[in-house]
């Protein structure tokens, strides 16, 4: 099966200027993540989407970090204006919808990451 | 809430020698607990996860790992490492009803011929 996909897989901007990313999950799941994950650091989750709903967007800073996913299929994650310690890999996620049933359903699959550079 | 924690930033080990990565978790739900893999300049793989079934988990490439209760502890091993096996490698732990995971910082495998 086809992974997720993401795009730009690299993007250099100057502060102030705007970025997006835009990511597609296996096709079938329904939650998606976006992770940012800084030099020397693990992931830190950004927002959390089940379908087209947000489920857990506390780590997202609202000020300058927006996302949507429309329709529940892929979704962007937009940074306006960025700042210097945005510099980082921006990391989409999917997995089969949470809920019981015996399955691995906390089994994120993850795609390649874009690499910001904010100048 | 919950928490992760890699005890070790860096371990250095000659290849065919074992391989131990520590790990210890904090949650208030049962939590489900991954242990990931990631090569330079390629995405995240998972090895292996423990979500309330056997303790001893077995994964891919050889590794495995155990999920102790007691000690909050899921410790990621393999017998006899490859150069191959040169990558960072994330725990992690996930709140079975949330879906929400937390990363470690990581742990840098270097292999030494």
């Amino acid at each position: 099966e086809a992974g997720v996909a993401q795009s730009p897989r690299y993007k250099i901007i100057e502060k102030r200027q705007s970025v997006a990313f835009w990511c597609n999950p296996i096709s079938g799941h329904a939650t998606l993540y976006w992770y940012q994950q800084i030099l020397g650091q693990g992931p830190k989750l950004l927002i959390q989407f089940q379908n087209n709903g947000v489920v857990d967007d506390s780590q997202l800073p609202k000020d300058r970090f927006s996302a949507e996913r429309l329709k529940g299929v892929d979704s962007t994650l937009k940074i306006q204006p960025a700042k210097l310690e945005d510099s980082a890999v921006y990391l989409c996620a999917s997995s089969f919808l949470t809920g019981g049933g015996g399955r691995s359903y906390n089994e994120q699959f993850f795609g390649p990451g874009t690499r910001l550079t904010v100048l | 809430a919950q928490s992760v924690t890699q005890l070790d930033s860096h371990v250095s080990v000659s290849e065919g020698t074992p391989v131990l990565l520590r790990c210890n978790y904090s949650s208030s739900y049962s939590p489900s607990l991954f242990w990931y893999v990631q090569h330079p300049n390629k995405g995240l793989q998972l090895l292996l996860k423990y979500t309330s079934a056997a303790t001893l988990v077995k994964g891919i490439n050889g590794f495995e790992a155990e999920f102790k209760k007691s000690e909050t502890s899921f410790h990621l091993t393999k017998p006899s490492a490859h150069m191959s096996d040169a990558a960072e490698y994330f725990c992690v732990v996930s709140n079975i009803n949330a879906g929400k995971s937390t990363f470690g910082d990581g742990t840098t495998l270097t292999v030494k011929p």
